[in-house]
């Protein structure tokens, strides 16, 4: 079946302006990831939802950083005010359940670069 | 795609020798642990999970050994192909929480 799916693949985005990332989970996924991966190192956990209740928003940087997930299944990452620091891959993972532990299933990501 | 591992280790080997990765996790109290694979411009990709109550796990090809006393995992590869060339991370998480904290990565290159 289709895998996680993230839209666009690429953005470039001037500094200041803001930009909307999608996700779209494997269908019938109650969880929901995102994280922020720096080139040439490990994906960072950015927040989590649980169908459509955001459990976990502790690995936002700034509250530049918003998501939600309305229906319980596409997800939008927003950032206001883009800035150069913000330039990374971010990934989407979405997962079966919640407690026990579930693989997660990681989207292609998206590569945001702020010039 | 970009390059995922510009600056990470890099471990190499020789096709058909048996590779074996390393990872120091942080959190004493996690009780899951996963190996990932990511090739350049894709997201990570599952290879294999072992739980706190173990201390080895084997899959296809590999096998997980996990030593808390030291808080060390390692990854092991038999049999190294081409399509194993890419970077590797280990991640850790605490079972109700389910978020991953991943660890900083190894490059692998395997030469034929």
């Amino acid at each position: 079946g289709a895998g996680v799916s993230q839209s666009p693949r690429y953005k470039v985005a001037k500094r200041g302006q803001d930009v909307a990332l999608r996700c779209d989970p494997i269908s019938g996924h109650v969880s929901l990831f995102w994280y922020q991966q720096a080139l040439g190192q490990g994906p960072e956990f950015l927040t989590y939802f649980q169908n459509e209740a955001q459990l976990d928003k502790s690995g936002l940087p700034s509250d530049r950083f918003f998501a939600e997930r309305p229906e319980g299944s596409v997800s939008t990452l927003k950032i206001q005010r883009t800035q150069q620091e913000d330039s990374a891959v971010y990934l989407c993972a979405s997962s079966l359940g919640q407690g026990a532990p579930y693989e997660q299933y990681f989207g292609p990501g998206t590569r945001l670069t702020v010039t | 795609g970009e390059s995922v591992g510009l600056h990470l280790p890099t471990l190499s080997v020789q096709e058909g020798d048996n590779s074996i990765i390393n990872c120091a996790y942080s959190n004493s109290a996690s009780d899951y642990f996963i190996w990932y694979k990511q090739e350049s411009g894709k997201g990570p990709q599952f290879i294999i999970d072992i739980r706190s109550n173990m201390d080895k796990r084997q899959g296809q090809r590999v096998t997980v050994l996990l030593n808390k006393t030291v808080k060390h995992l390692s990854l092991q590869i038999a049999a190294t192909q081409p399509g194993d060339s890419a970077v590797y991370f280990c991640a850790e998480s605490l079972r109700v929480v389910n978020k991953l904290t991943f660890g900083g990565g190894t490059r692998v290159l395997v030469k034929p």
